[in-house]
Formats: C-alpha cells, structure tokens, sequence
C-alpha cells in the first residue's frame, strides 16, 4: 500500500522559520512534491525532489531523503499569506506511472 | 500562457441535470488529469488522459464520464449525480505522463449537486 504521514497542523508566528516534515512509504519512488493550497482555491506547486539533498526557492527550502522516506519543507520569514494547506504527494512507480499520491496536508496558520 | 484554465468556477445542479466541466491548456501538454477534492481532504485522482487517450481510470462511477476532444481540452460529463459529489474538481496537466514532469493545476470547478 502507499501512505503518506505529515502533521495535521502547524501554527507559527510572522517573521519566524517553520518546518512541515513529510514521511512516505510506497511501492515505488519517483519524486516527492510540495504543494501549496488556500482554503477554496486549487494547490500551487511549490517544489520536486527526486535526489537526495535540499532545493532552495526563495523563502521556500525543500528537503529529502530517500533512504528514510523523508522530506521535509522550510518556510522562512513567515507572512501572513503563507497560511495554507501544504501537501505532500509522492509519485510511486507501480499502477500510477507518472500520478500522485498525496498526504492529508498540514494547515499552517501564521499569527502576528 | 502558463495556465490551466476551469470552467465554470462554480455549478450547482440537480440530481437528474445533465451538465459538463471543461479545462483547458495551451502549454502544449500531453497529459491531462482530472481530480476531485472533498472539503478537507487531499485531491484524489480520478482519470488521466495522455496523448489524448484515457490513460488511467481510478474506478470512478459511470456517471462521470470524461472526454479529451484535442491535446488542449479535457471535459467531464456529469450525469445523474448524487449528493455526495459535491466537491471541488481539479484538473493538471503536464508535460507528458511521465513521472519527472510536475502538474499544473487549474482553478478548479466547485460543484454543488442538491
């Protein structure tokens, strides 16, 4: 089976660095994503992993590692807007070439 | 153009309603997906089409029934719909259906069967 683990929900205040964490366990791997979604509006891709180590975007950093099945996304200098949901979705090899799996999301609020 | 494009943004319709939600892309994408994504929850996917050709149907009801008319549209036919498919409908789409390309998501088609 596919399961995908993150946090249900994060708070953290403006200014500061976050870290929303990302275990997966699938049949297969072939790059972890991270998506961002406001309440009501469709997710906005934010970062692909495919190889071990971190890729830097801006205020959005994202890590991974394959041999622990884990990743992880940094926001820093948090604003008010980064409130939102943020998925995780793996794509697996077996059934589901070039699909996604994705996680339950983990809604970050950031308070002043 | 880099988008994805839904319409309508919002439907509401009756259980007998015959209706249809179309997305489009000019991005020269090959594959094109539909998703549906209940309140709270992540999207799921429901059909994928690459080079036009139904790709992958994640056993979805016959009461949806998807068409791809050329490499730039994607529609879903809905027919006979219950309550519960009340939902937010995505559709991507991506370069090719190969597990490198990243997805690109439309708006999105909040529909709202009574």
């Amino acid at each position: 089976g596919q399961n995908i683990d993150q946090p249900t929900e994060m708070t953290a205040t403006e200014g500061a660095i976050v870290q929303i964490n990302c275990t997966y366990q699938t049949s297969g791997f072939n790059g972890l994503f991270w998506y961002q979604q406001h309440a009501g509006e469709a997710p906005t891709f934010l970062s692909y992993n495919v190889l071990d180590g971190l890729e830097e975007k801006g205020r959005f950093s994202s890590f991974l590692s394959r041999s622990k099945g884990y990743s992880y996304l940094l926001l820093k200098e948090l604003q008010m807007k980064d409130s939102a949901s943020y998925l995780c979705a793996v794509r697996p090899y077996s059934g589901s070439q070039g699909n996604l799996i994705f996680g339950k999301g983990t809604k970050l609020s950031v308070k002043p | 153009d880099t988008e994805v494009t839904q319409t309508p943004k919002h439907l509401v319709m009756g259980m007998t309603n015959k209706k249809s939600l179309k997305c489009e892309q000019h991005m020269g994408h090959r594959a094109m997906y539909w998703y549906k994504q209940k309140a709270k929850k992540p999207p799921e996917l429901m059909f994928v089409y690459s080079y036009e050709k139904l790709s992958i149907n994640e056993s979805v009801p016959s009461r949806f029934s998807p068409e791809c008319p050329n490499s730039s549209l994607l529609n879903l036919h809905l027919h006979a719909l219950q309550p519960e498919d009340s939902a937010l409908y995505l559709c991507a789409s991506s370069q090719e259906w190969n597990p490198n390309n990243e997805q690109f998501f439309g708006p999105g088609t909040r529909l709202t069967v009574l």
